[in-house]
């Protein structure tokens, strides 16, 4: 069974730039979050799509946006790309998005460099 | 939100039994406590998760105390590829499938 798959592998953009991120969860998943991580961090939560809603948010700027598709694959739009946003965007998919023991699978990642 | 606290790095002799410590002291009755871990910065694994009894799978077994305000994670008999970076999480409920990573265990397995 295919995992949890991202696109593209790697990316470099400029200063002002966007950029999106794509994401194809495990089949029969529904629920998809991503999360941000800079080098030398953990993982920092971005948002939850379930059911092409989103179901929560992190602590990140209103450039960064995200949506959930009729096929659960999702996207993460970032606008106005800063240095800081230079990181590892990991993509997380799982069945349910109430279930507390709901299991999250991630995906490779996608390392995005802004120059 | 149950926040976890674990050391920056450990030791581990290939072979021997690696045991990662986790501290969640204000975890809540109905929160999970889960472990994953990322090589060489690829995407996070999933290894084990549990709620108050002990667990084991095929990867490690996952020891909880009674009051829950700890736990800690066996990697049985540990091989190089286990060096990785090792994340206790604690789930947040709330109708929403937030994990806050916090900085993990850099796990060394030496030869």
């Amino acid at each position: 069974d295919a995992g949890v798959t991202q696109s593209p592998t790697h990316l470099i953009k400029t200063r002002g730039q966007h950029v999106t991120l794509r994401c194809s969860p495990i089949s029969g998943h529904k629920s998809v979050s991503w999360y941000q991580q800079v080098l030398g961090q953990g993982p920092q939560f971005i948002f939850q799509y379930y059911e092409k809603e989103e179901r929560g948010r992190g602590n990140f700027p209103d450039r960064f946006s995200a949506r959930q598709f009729p096929n659960y694959s999702s996207e993460l739009n970032v606008n106005a790309l800063l240095l800081g946003d230079s990181a590892l965007y990991l993509c997380a998919s799982s069945l349910f998005s109430i279930a507390i023991t709901d299991t999250q699978y991630f995906g490779p990642g996608t390392r995005l460099t802004v120059l | 939100d149950a926040k976890t606290t674990q050391p920056p790095s450990m030791d581990c002799a290939e072979g021997r039994a690696a045991n990662l410590p986790c501290n969640h002291s204000t975890i809540s009755g109905n929160e999970y406590v889960y472990w994953y871990r990322q090589i060489h910065s690829q995407g996070p694994q999933y290894i084990i998760h549990g709620l108050k009894n002990n667990e084991t799978n095929e990867m490690a077994s996952l020891i909880i105390t009674e009051d829950r305000k700890s736990s800690t994670l066996i990697l049985p008999h540990a091989t190089l590829r286990d060096t990785a970076v090792y994340y206790c999480i604690v789930r947040v409920g709330n109708n929403f499938n937030k994990f806050y990573f916090g900085s993990g265990t850099k796990l060394n397995v030496k030869p």
